[in-house]
C-alpha cells in the first residue's frame, strides 16, 4: 500500500492553519496515524486511528479522513510545530509511511 | 516510562553483518510486539521487521527478507536484529519501536549503521 503525502513542504507563518493530506493506493479503513519528527529525534505518534489524539498533544493537532483520503491539521501552528510530519497505515504488513511533509516556520 | 535503548551500529563494508540489540525498560516487554523501523540519511521511513510478543511469528519487509533476522530474549528485555549480507542501500538510522494497539507508540532513539568500503 502506498501512502502518497501533500505537499513535500510548507512554510508557514505561526498561527496560520496548516493541512496536510494522506491519500493511500487503496482503502486502509481506520488504520491510519500521524508522526511527528522533529530534527535529530525519533518520531512520535499525534493522532491514532484517523482522528483519536493523545493527551499529552496539543488540541491544535487534528485528524480526520477515510476510505483512501486523509488528513492532519494543525490549527494556529506554533513555532515548536516545525518539523517533518509522516502518515503510517498499519493496515496491511510492512505498514508503509508517507513521504513526509516538512513543515517550516516563516 | 517506556525506554527503549539502540545499539550495535557501526560503519562495516559491504557484504559485511551486524548485530543490532535494543534495550527495553519501563514496560512489561514479553507482552508487545516489537518492531524495527529504518530511516535512511535525509530520507523517510521503512518499516523492516516486526516479532510478536512470544516469538512466534515474525515478518520482514521485501527489503530485508533472507539477509536480516529479528529475535527477541523476554528473559533480558531484548530485541536483537541480525543484518547480513549488507550493501549500500542498508544505510541509515535503525529504530527499535514498540507495537501497541496495533501501531508503533514508542520509539528509540536509533542506532547508525554505514555500509562503506
Amino acid at each position: 500500500i502506498v501512502l502518497t503525502q501533500s505537499p513535500d513542504f510548507q512554510s508557514v507563518t505561526p498561527k496560520e492553519k496548516v493541512t496536510i493530506t494522506c491519500r493511500a493506493s487503496q482503502r486502509i479503513g481506520t488504520s491510519l496515524h500521524w508522526y511527528q519528527q522533529k530534527p535529530h529525534q525519533s518520531p512520535k505518534v499525534l493522532i491514532k486511528y484517523v482522528s483519536q489524539s493523545f493527551s499529552w498533544v496539543p488540541s491544535r493537532f487534528s485528524g480526520s479522513g477515510s476510505g483512501t483520503n486523509f488528513t492532519l491539521t494543525i490549527n494556529s501552528l506554533e513555532a515548536e510545530d516545525a518539523a517533518t510530519y509522516y502518515c503510517l497505515q498499519s493496515s496491511s504488513f510492512p505498514g508503509t509511511f508517507g513521504q513526509g511533509t516538512k513543515v517550516e516556520i516563516k | 516510562q517506556v525506554q527503549l535503548v539502540e545499539s550495535g551500529g557501526g560503519l562495516v563494508k559491504p557484504g559485511g553483518s551486524l548485530r543490532l540489540s535494543c534495550a527495553a525498560s519501563g514496560f512489561t516487554f514479553s507482552e508487545f510486539y516489537m518492531n524495527w523501523i529504518r530511516q535512511a540519511p535525509g530520507k523517510g521511513l521503512e518499516w523492516i521487521s516486526y516479532i510478536t510478543s512470544s516469538g512466534t511469528t515474525i515478518r520482514y519487509a521485501d527489503s530485508v527478507k533472507g539477509r536480516f533476522t529479528i529475535s527477541r530474549d523476554n528473559t533480558k528485555n531484548s530485541l536483537y536484529l541480525q543484518m547480513n549480507d549488507l550493501t549500500v542501500e542498508d544505510t541509515a538510522l535503525y529504530y527499535c519501536a514498540r507495537t501497541s494497539s496495533g501501531f508503533p507508540d514508542s520509539w528509540g532513539q536509533g542506532t547508525l549503521v554505514t555500509v562503506s568500503s
